[in-house]
C-alpha cells in the first residue's frame, strides 16, 4: 500500500458531488482502477483507465488521470445513500497482473 | 463468465491453530490467482500470486503459505495462527480477455483470537 496513497476519509451531502483522490509511484502504471468495498463484502471494479487517457466518464463516474503528477481522481456526481462504502485506488502494470492498492477512502453520505 | 467462490466467509481460531482458506474459480482455465489481506486501516496487501499449478511466488514474509494443487483452486495456510494474522482475506483473479481487470472473491474475515 505505500505506492498508492488517499485520503482516508471523505464526508459528503447527498446530491452533491464526491471527489476521492489518489496518488501513486509507479511510473509504468499501464491500468489504473477504482474499487468499491460495502461493509461486510469484497471488492467490486468500479471503473478502470488506461495510461494513455486524461479522462474516462461512466454515468455518474467520471476518473481523471494526470499522468505527469501521477494523480488520479473519482468524481461521483449526485452522490446517494448507497455510494457510503469505502474506495479504493489500485494501479498495475502491463507485464503482470499484480495490483498495488491505497488504504481505502471511506465516503460517509449524510443527509 | 467468470466467477470466483472463497470460504469461509467468518471464520474466528485461536492462536496456534492451523488455518486453510480455499478459493476456486469458474468459467476459466488456467487463471493468474491471487492472496490479498486487508488490515484495519491499510490497503490491500498482496500475500502471494501463482500463475500456474504448483507455481507460487510470495510477496511479504509471513506466517502464512500457499498452494496451487489444481488449476483452478489456490488455497491459503498456517500451522500456527498469530494474532496479526487477523484480517480479510480476498483472492483475486484477472479476467482472461482482457487482463486488466481482477476479480475478486467475498473474502474471508479472519479473527485470531
Amino acid at each position: 500500500g505505500e505506492d498508492v496513497e488517499q485520503s482516508l476519509f471523505l464526508s459528503v451531502r447527498e446530491g452533491d458531488s464526491s471527489v476521492i483522490n489518489c496518488t501513486y509511484t509507479d511510473s509504468s502504471s499501464t491500468y489504473l482502477y477504482w474499487y468499491k468495498q460495502e461493509p461486510g463484502a469484497g471488492l467490486q471494479l468500479l471503473t478502470y483507465i488506461f495510461s494513455n487517457m486524461d479522462m474516462k466518464q461512466d454515468q455518474r463516474l467520471t476518473v481523471l488521470l494526470n499522468k505527469k503528477d501521477k494523480h488520479l481522481s473519482l468524481r461521483i456526481a449526485d452522490t446517494q445513500t448507497g455510494d457510503s462504502a469505502i474506495y479504493f485506488c489500485a494501479e498495475g502494470g502491463s507485464n503482470d497482473y499484480k495490483l498495488s492498492f491505497g488504504a481505502g477512502t471511506t465516503v460517509t453520505v449524510r443527509a | 463468465s467468470q466467477t470466483i467462490h472463497q470460504w469461509p466467509a467468518t471464520l474466528v481460531q485461536p492462536v496456534g491453530s492451523p488455518l486453510s482458506l480455499e478459493c476456486t474459480v469458474e468459467g476459466t482455465s488456467n487463471p493468474n490467482l491471487y492472496w490479498y489481506r486487508q488490515a484495519a486501516g491499510r490497503g490491500l496487501q498482496l500475500l502471494f500470486y501463482s500463475v500456474g499449478i504448483g507455481q507460487i511466488s510470495s510477496e511479504v514474509p509471513q506466517n502464512l503459505s500457499a498452494s496451487r494443487p489444481q488449476d483452478r483452486q489456490f488455497i491459503l495456510s498456517s500451522k500456527k495462527l498469530l494474532l496479526s494474522d487477523s484480517g480479510f482475506y480476498l483472492c483475486a483473479s484477472p479476467t482472461p480477455a482482457l487482463n486488466t481487470e481482477a476479480f475478486f472473491g467475498q473474502g474471508t474475515r479472519l479473527t485470531v483470537v
